[in-house]
C-alpha cells in the first residue's frame, strides 16, 4: 500500500504566488523527505526533515511536519517559472527496514 | 564533485531480450539504489546496495537483479523482458544506507521494450 500520498495532484499558479504541497502518510517514520523533479530528469533532493522535528527552511522552500497528523507540507514561496516541476515525498516505515517509499507526486505548473 | 552517472540514457530492446544498466556514484557514496518509474505506478523500490552487500529489496520479480562492485560502481540487469517493462531506471547514491541521508539520482536510462 502506498505510504506517502500527496496533495494535491496537480496545482497550477501564477508566478509570485505561494505554492503549497501537502503529504500524508500511514506508518511511524524515522524521517520524512522532499524531492523535486523535471521532466523526464532524475530527482533533486530539497529538505530532509527528522520525526523529532517540525519545522525547516531552506531557501524559499519552508517545510513542516506534524507527526500526529502523519502530514507534512511543502511551501514554495515567491515562485518561479523555473519552480515548474513534480515534487514527491518519501517517507521511510520503521516496519519495512527504513526502506523509502514515494508518493505518486504532485505536479507543480508556473504560470509566467 | 561530479554526479551520479547512468548509462545508457536510452535504449530500445525487444521482447525476451536481456539488459544490464550501470550506474557510477558520487565518489565517497556506498550505498547505491534503484528503482523504476513509470507514469501508472510511480517511483516503486528495486534494490539498495551498500559495501557490495544487498541491504534491501522491493517487490520485483527475481528477473531484476543487481550488483555492486567494491568500486561501489552497480549495475542492474533485468532478463526476459516483457512490454511493461518500459520505464524510466533511475539510480541514486548516498553516504549512509537506508533512509538516513538524502539520496542523489542520475537522470536515468529510458529503457523501452518492443
Amino acid at each position: 500500500s502506498q505510504q506517502g500520498e500527496e496533495d494535491p495532484q496537480a496545482l497550477s499558479i501564477q508566478e509570485g504566488e505561494n505554492a503549497t504541497m501537502n503529504c500524508s502518510y500511514k506508518t511511524s517514520i524515522n524521517n520524512l523527505q522532499w524531492y523535486r523533479q523535471n521532466s523526464g530528469r532524475g530527482l533533486v533532493h530539497l529538505i530532509l526533515i527528522r520525526s523529532n522535528e517540525r519545522e525547516k527552511h531552506s531557501g524559499r522552500l519552508r517545510v513542516t511536519l506534524d507527526t500526529s497528523k502523519k502530514s507534512s507540507s511543502l511551501l514554495i514561496t515567491a515562485s518561479r517559472a523555473a519552480d515548474t516541476a513534480s515534487y514527491f515525498c518519501a517517507t521511510d516505515r520503521k516496519d519495512s527496514n527504513y526502506q523509502l517509499i514515494w508518493g505518486a507526486g504532485t505536479k507543480l505548473i508556473i504560470k509566467p | 564533485k561530479a554526479g551520479v552517472t547512468q548509462t545508457p540514457r536510452y535504449l530500445i530492446k525487444t521482447r525476451g531480450q536481456q539488459v544490464t544498466l550501470s550506474c557510477s556514484p558520487i565518489s565517497g557514496h556506498r550505498s547505491v539504489s534503484w528503482y523504476q518509474q513509470t507514469p501508472g505506478q510511480g517511483l516503486q523500490f528495486l534494490f539498495e546496495y551498500f559495501s557490495e552487500t544487498q541491504r534491501n529489496k522491493g517487490n520485483f520479480p527475481g528477473r531484476f537483479s543487481g550488483r555492486q562492485f567494491s568500486n561501489s560502481r552497480s549495475e542492474m540487469n533485468v532478463s526476459t523482458l516483457e512490454l511493461g517493462d518500459s520505464a524510466l531506471y533511475l539510480c541514486a547514491s548516498s553516504f549512509l544506507e537506508g533512509s538516513n541521508s538524502p539520496l542523489h539520482f542520475g537522470n536515468g536510462t529510458r529503457l523501452t521494450v518492443t
